[in-house]
């Protein structure tokens, strides 16, 4: 079976400064990954998502994330962190194609400091 | 077009109190699911449907029950509310074509007292 590890339940960010959120995987077969973001009372709004093919990935936002198989990893990062980015962020998995199932992360709390 | 209605937004049950959420999509989507998000867990997957008259279990399926007699809809019910319930509760449906550009309701606090 699938999961998920996301690295620091909390981050803090400057305005203007880097994101970075890490998110490791464990998966028997290759995986299709995937951000989502949750503003306060809302559902979840796909941010971006790997399939196959090219291994930075880009989504709404500026945000992207890097599939390292290596690393089994697929931190997302945005260059220039604004007030709007605070929000809680999750990480998620499946295992490929004929798996319709997703194992999320426990999720990070981003805020962002004026 | 609306996506994914889920009702009711709150609500509060007392121990031992039935309820049905309600799921609806316009979408045509085959799959569809429901998760609870609780603090510090992210979502857990309660129950999946690929497709009408066929559900199947998630992570945590006891005290719930599905069913799926339509593509539109998929109803979640509590039989027996407990507090350990108590969540928020959300439905997700894809396409089996799109890769997963899975769609949330924008979900139900739940809680039992």
């Amino acid at each position: 079976a699938q999961s998920v590890t996301q690295l620091g339940s909390h981050v803090s960010v400057s305005e203007g400064a880097l994101v970075l959120l890490r998110c490791n995987y464990s998966s028997s077969v290759p995986p299709y990954l995937f951000w989502y973001v949750q503003y306060p009372n809302q559902g979840l709004q796909l941010l971006l998502k790997y399939t196959t093919g090219a291994t930075l990935v880009k989504g709404i936002n500026g945000f992207e994330a890097e599939f390292k198989k290596s690393e089994t990893s697929f931190h997302l990062t945005k260059p220039s962190a604004h007030m709007s980015d605070a929000a809680e962020y999750f990480c998620a998995v499946s295992e490929g194609s004929n798996d319709y199932k997703l194992s999320f992360g426990a999720g990070t709390t981003v805020t962002v400091r004026a | 077009n609306a996506g994914v209605t889920q009702t009711p937004k709150f609500q509060v049950l007392k121990t031992g109190q039935s309820m049905t959420l309600q799921c609806a999509q316009d979408m045509n989507h085959e799959y569809m699911s429901w998760y609870r998000q609780d603090p510090g867990m992210g979502l857990r997957l309660i129950h999946y449907s690929v497709g009408a008259g066929i559900t199947d279990q998630g992570e945590v399926p006891n005290g719930y029950n599905v069913s799926r007699s339509t593509t539109e809809d998929f109803p979640l019910r509590l039989l027996s509310a407990a507090p350990s319930q108590t969540s928020v509760y959300f439905c997700a449906t894809g396409g089996t074509g799109d890769f997963y550009g899975y769609t949330f309701g924008s979900g139900t606090r739940l809680t039992v007292v």
